[in-house]
This record gives C-alpha cells, sequence and structure tokens, in this order.
C-alpha cells in the first residue's frame, strides 16, 4: 500500500463548478497535512494546511480531514481555467516532520 | 511568504562530471531543508533531508555518495550530482523549512532542471 493515494485523473471540471480532490493516507502517526498546487514545469506552490478533523476554508478552497478514516480531501468552489494544475496531498510525519507527496490529481478546468 | 531560491534553474551537461546545485532561503533561516527529484508525469521523491551542521538523511534507494549534500550554513544547502548519468535527468527541487512560521511551512525553491548528454 502506497503511503499517500490520490487519484491521477485528469478531473475535468467546467468552469464555475466544484471540484473535488481525495487523497488517502497510511500513516495514522500523521498530524498535519497539506495541498499543494504544480503547474506543469513549475515547482509545487502552498494551498493549505490542516490538521484538525473537520473542515477549514480559505477562499475558494475547503480542506476536509477524517483522521478515523484517513482521509484528506480538498474542495475549489467556482472552479477557474486558472486551476488547471496538478494538486499534491501531502502528510507530514516521520523525524523530521517530512512531507509525503501523493502522485498528485491533474485538475483541468474547461472556460 | 519565505522564499528559497535555485541556482542554476537548469543545467545541461556531459555524462560523467559532476553538477552542483545551490539552495538558498533568502529571508529566513532553515535549519532543515529538503531535496526532490522529480521524473515527467510522476510525483516529487524526496531524496535526502539536510540539517544544518550534520550529516544528510537519505532515503532508501538514494545514493549517498552520488548526490552528496552540503549544509553549511542556516542559508544554504548544495547538492552534487558526482558522475552524472543520463538517467540522473531531471527536475530536482529544494525546500526550506521555516521554523518560525505558520505549522513550520515549507517553501519550495523555484527547481533546477538537469540534463545529462
Amino acid at each position: 500500500q502506497k503511503e499517500v493515494e490520490q487519484n491521477s485523473g485528469p478531473l475535468s471540471v467546467p468552469e464555475g463548478a466544484i471540484a473535488s480532490l481525495n487523497c488517502t493516507y497510511s500513516d495514522r502517526g500523521s498530524q498535519s497535512f497539506f495541498w499543494y498546487r504544480q503547474y506543469s514545469g513549475k515547482s509545487p506552490e502552498l494551498i493549505m494546511f490542516i490538521y484538525s478533523n473537520g473542515d477549514k476554508e480559505d477562499g475558494r478552497f475547503t480542506a476536509q480531514l477524517n483522521k478515523a478514516s484517513q482521509y484528506v480531501s480538498l474542495l475549489i468552489r467556482d472552479s477557474q481555467p486558472s486551476d488547471s494544475a496538478t494538486y499534491l496531498c501531502a502528510p507530514k510525519g516521520g523525524g523530521f516532520q517530512k512531507l509525503v507527496f501523493g502522485t498528485g490529481t491533474r485538475l483541468l478546468v474547461s472556460p | 511568504g519565505a522564499v528559497v531560491s535555485q541556482h542554476p534553474s537548469w543545467v545541461i551537461c556531459k555524462s560523467g562530471t559532476s553538477v552542483k546545485i545551490e539552495c538558498r532561503s533568502l529571508d529566513f533561516q532553515a535549519t532543515t531543508m529538503f531535496w526532490y527529484r522529480q521524473f515527467p508525469k510522476q510525483s516529487l521523491m524526496l531524496m535526502a533531508t539536510s540539517n544544518e551542521g550534520s550529516k544528510a538523511t537519505y532515503e532508501q534507494g538514494v545514493e549517498k555518495d552520488k548526490f552528496l549534500i552540503n549544509h553549511a550554513s542556516l542559508t544554504l544547502s548544495t547538492l552534487t550530482v558526482t558522475s552524472a548519468h543520463p538517467e540522473d535527468s531531471s527536475f530536482y527541487i529544494c525546500s526550506a523549512r521555516d521554523w518560525g512560521g505558520r505549522d513550520n511551512e515549507q517553501f519550495f525553491g523555484p527547481g533546477t532542471r538537469l540534463t545529462v548528454l
């Protein structure tokens, strides 16, 4: 079992719709969870982090965490073509609190 | 947010040569830096964790003698790919942890694209 699992996609949504990105992880010791966005040929940029069960909202983005189910998700409301990118889920854990990245989900938002 | 730079942004070298990549935290002190490698259409793979003033911790399967990491100051870490071969061609990305930031955020450099001929 991979440490972090994400559907590679692509996930296609029309402009203005809600995009739902999901991630499961295997390490129950993970305490913090990060969502990064990566455009093609660029390095990742942080979108959100969450460490408590429940929802956390930041603008058009909502992260949801369920530690019991080892599941974290990212909702993007009012999706825009500029949101088209690969979204990486990364639980944090380990001795150096290192990030473990999933394969990422490619999101395509069509105008 | 905090800024991390990498140099060079891209490099082309001949097989058998060594290449050094620098990673700098510009406006914060980074006691810990991370080096990742990303092949096309794949996720980031952590290569090693670099702590200032101590030896790097390498992930399983990463050859420490081939990928030399030095973290001599709180703002600079270097990765040297020794005796590079075409299979080492990849996108190398560093990140630095801002221990004073929110939830110990990790900021990524812009990456270095290495092509070995």
